[in-house]
């Protein structure tokens, strides 16, 4: 079964570092999300790609988040500037279709800032 | 803003049948969905119903949905040790992508 692989699993990175999260959506999708889950809270929507543009964010998405989509199959996620607070997990998804009447999510990245 | 509230546990016994609720606020939901979270995995999409659909029944799953009380249950039938994980309950909105997620029920099955 088709499924999203996000790599690493478990991403330690000093605070002020840069890192990015890496996502490998189901080949035949076209939408793809980054949302976020800080420990024992919400899952939260970061933000949803369509056609190599953001098509929605939210208002954690500041400037210090990017995504892109640098070759046919990998989405990224980068921080630029990593602050303690961005410590949580991150999950990468995607749907088929423009309604994300289905969204698949991978397993997550687990981020941790020391 | 839009919120999904669910309670955070629920314990049964291997057999029993388990309900977890969940309410929303955003009475333009379209979508409700519940996905599943076993310890160290992924968000699972277990099910979803449209929000003109009252009940959604899939093998020993069942959804149902109050739209006027802004409510979604979930239903587990027979429900089994590997069951036991965390269920989030989500909404979508007529606008947007987004998908408005609840903090999640942990369901612990003892045999």
């Amino acid at each position: 079964e088709p499924e999203v692989t996000q790599t690493p699993s478990h991403q330690v990175t000093q605070m002020g570092q840069e890192v990015i999260l890496r996502c490998v959506p189901i080949s035949n999708h076209l939408y793809f999300y980054w949302y976020r889950q800080i420990l024992g809270q919400k899952v939260e929507f970061l933000v949803s790609f369509y056609n190599n543009e953001i098509s929605e964010k939210s208002e954690i998405f500041d400037d210090q988040f990017s995504v892109e989509r640098p070759d046919g199959s990998n989405f990224t996620l980068k921080i630029r500037s990593t602050k303690l607070e961005d410590s949580a997990m991150y999950f990468c998804a995607s749907s088929s279709d423009r309604r994300n009447t289905e969204a698949f999510f991978g397993q997550g990245t687990r981020l941790t800032v020391v | 803003g839009e919120d999904v509230e669910q309670s955070l546990f629920l314990s049964v016994r291997e057999g029993d049948s388990s309900v977890i609720n969940c309410t929303y606020t955003d009475s333009s939901s379209t979508y409700l969905y519940w996905y599943k979270q076993e310890p160290g995995a992924g968000l699972q999409l277990l099910t979803y119903i449209f929000s003109n659909m009252d009940m959604k029944q899939d093998q020993r799953l069942t959804v149902l949905l109050n739209k006027k009380e802004k409510h979604l249950s979930l239903r587990i039938a027979d429900t089994q040790t590997g069951d036991s994980a965390i269920y989030f309950c989500a909404e979508k909105g007529q606008a947007g992508t987004a998908l408005i997620f609840g903090k999640g029920t942990t369901l612990s099955v003892s045999s």
